[in-house]
């Protein structure tokens, strides 16, 4: 009864390399995001995708690149993995991004993916 | 752009205590404003959700207010318990940000 799952729980990786963390919901919501937790516990957002569109992309480097093959699936790639990309990776997904004027719904987060880079 | 503090940065009470903790945020056009905790190597938990229309949100020990004209909210808890220890995050959405974090507050409970 998994709300939000992300695999892997752990990913130990060599610099240069390419590497795939996967998220899933089964709420049926509309909107996943993918929030990055740096060495300091300080928790950014970098993508948002609204049934398989991207919707905010904030200054993320073009190696990340998200991919939504459908409503319930965000995954992340990452190509020529870097020493700074070790974080822990946060997958969330909310019921809709909120009309203008309107409220943002409640988000509801994934385990996260630790990732270090060796 | 919206930045979001959290006072204290660190926090150790003996339980039993009521305690309250601080969150301020720079654009006060927000739609909501959440509260999470933290347990070390875990995910976020949802604590809390405020819309911008309200002024507090309870649930069981755990109260929380917002004001969001001077740009604040707090996180009340009642009785403290050793199991509240963990990091408490403070988050807000706004027009363009699903959501801006806080660097959270670490709660230490001591027994």
């Amino acid at each position: 009864d998994t709300a939000v799952s992300q695999t892997p729980k752990y990913l130990v990786t060599q610099m240069g390399n390419d590497k795939s963390i996967k998220c899933e919901q089964n709420l049926g919501h509309d909107t996943m995001y993918w929030y990055k937790q740096d060495s300091k516990k300080f928790l950014k957002i970098m993508f948002s995708y609204n049934n398989k569109e991207l919707i905010i992309n904030e200054t993320v480097p073009n190696r990340f690149s998200p991919k939504s093959p459908d409503k319930a699936h965000l995954n992340l790639h990452i190509n020529s993995l870097e020493l700074g990309d070790s974080a822990v990776y946060f997958c969330a997904s909310s019921p809709n991004p909120g009309t203008p004027g309107g409220s943002y719904n409640e988000q509801f987060f994934g385990p996260g993916t630790r990732l270090t880079v060796l | 752009k919206q930045e979001v503090t959290q006072i204290p940065a660190a926090l150790s009470v003996p339980e039993g205590e009521n305690l309250v903790l601080n969150c301020s945020f720079t654009d006060s056009a927000i739609y909501n404003l959440q509260w999470f905790r933290q347990d070390p190597g875990k995910g976020l938990t949802s604590l809390l959700l405020i819309q911008s229309s309200q002024r507090e949100q309870t649930s069981g020990r755990l109260n929380a207010s917002l004001d969001k004209s001077s740009g604040r909210s707090t996180l009340y808890i009642a009785a403290s318990q050793p199991g509240d220890s963990a990091t408490y995050l403070c988050a807000v959405a706004s027009r363009n940000t699903p959501l801006v974090f806080g660097k959270g507050t670490r709660l230490s409970v001591i027994a």
